[in-house]
């Protein structure tokens, strides 16, 4: 099994800022298949990221994906309101399909 | 539009069965994967289930094999989770979850889009 880390488990931020989000396989993720996912409270997680480095349909360009092997991250331009959410990387190249403990982006 | 709904959730007490149903439209069976995962309170996201686009091949998480099953009925556009033996530990949200279209015969997907969920408990 694939284990992912994510760091930091918290990030406290203000609207505008820019972040970086780690991802880290305990072993190599196969053709660079892994995803990010965004959720925020009472909703069902939304994909921003595919292929490590795709923007999903509908994505802003503020997202930003990139990294393989065992070291991925999720970039956030400039963080807008609606930004602040959990976020988790997914590696769905070898079973079991496995996601990372999430990060939490907060208002600052 | 692609949408995935859902429902069959409740309370059910230990050892007890329970099945769970999605039901899509805007899309066939024979287009996409599909996927169960599931999140417990206040917890991160734990992958489920995978039904190849075919409907034969099945892959589980060890934590449900040999106690749930994943199927479909292409006539009802409905995806199952039959949930067998359940635990306290399956308490949690569970999702379907369609793979994209352009990965066309693939089961290893990324997952889009998600169901709204539908919560299962396991006490007594």
């Amino acid at each position: 099994e694939i284990v992912l880390t994510q760091s930091p488990g918290t990030l406290s931020l203000s609207p505008g800022e820019r972040t970086t989000l780690s991802c880290r396989a305990s072993r190599s993720v196969s053709s660079s298949q892994l995803a990010w996912y965004q959720q925020k409270p009472g909703q069902s997680p939304r994909l921003l990221i595919y292929d490590a480095s795709n923007r999903a349909t509908g994505i802003p360009d503020r997202f930003s994906g990139s990294g393989s092997g065992t070291d991925f991250t999720l970039t956030i331009s400039r963080l807008e309101p609606e930004d602040f959410a959990v976020y988790y990387c997914q590696q769905y190249g070898s079973s079991p399909r496995t996601f990372g403990q999430g990060t939490k982006v907060e208002i600052k | 539009e692609v949408q995935l709904l859902e429902s069959g959730g409740g309370l059910v007490q230990p050892g007890g069965s329970l099945r769970l149903s999605c039901a899509i439209s805007g899309f066939t069976f024979n287009t996409s994967a599909m996927n169960w995962v599931r999140q417990a309170p206040g917890k991160g996201l734990e992958w489920v289930s995978t039904l190849s686009v075919s409907g034969g091949p099945r892959d589980y998480a060890d934590s449900v094999k040999g106690r749930f099953t994943i199927s479909r009925d292409s006539s009802k556009n409905t995806l199952y989770l039959q949930m067998n033996n359940l635990r306290a530990d399956d308490t949690a949200i569970y999702y379907c979850a369609k793979s994209p279209a352009a990965y066309s015969s693939s089961w290893h997907t990324p997952f889009d889009p998600w169901g709204q969920g539908t919560l299962v408990t396991v006490s007594s």
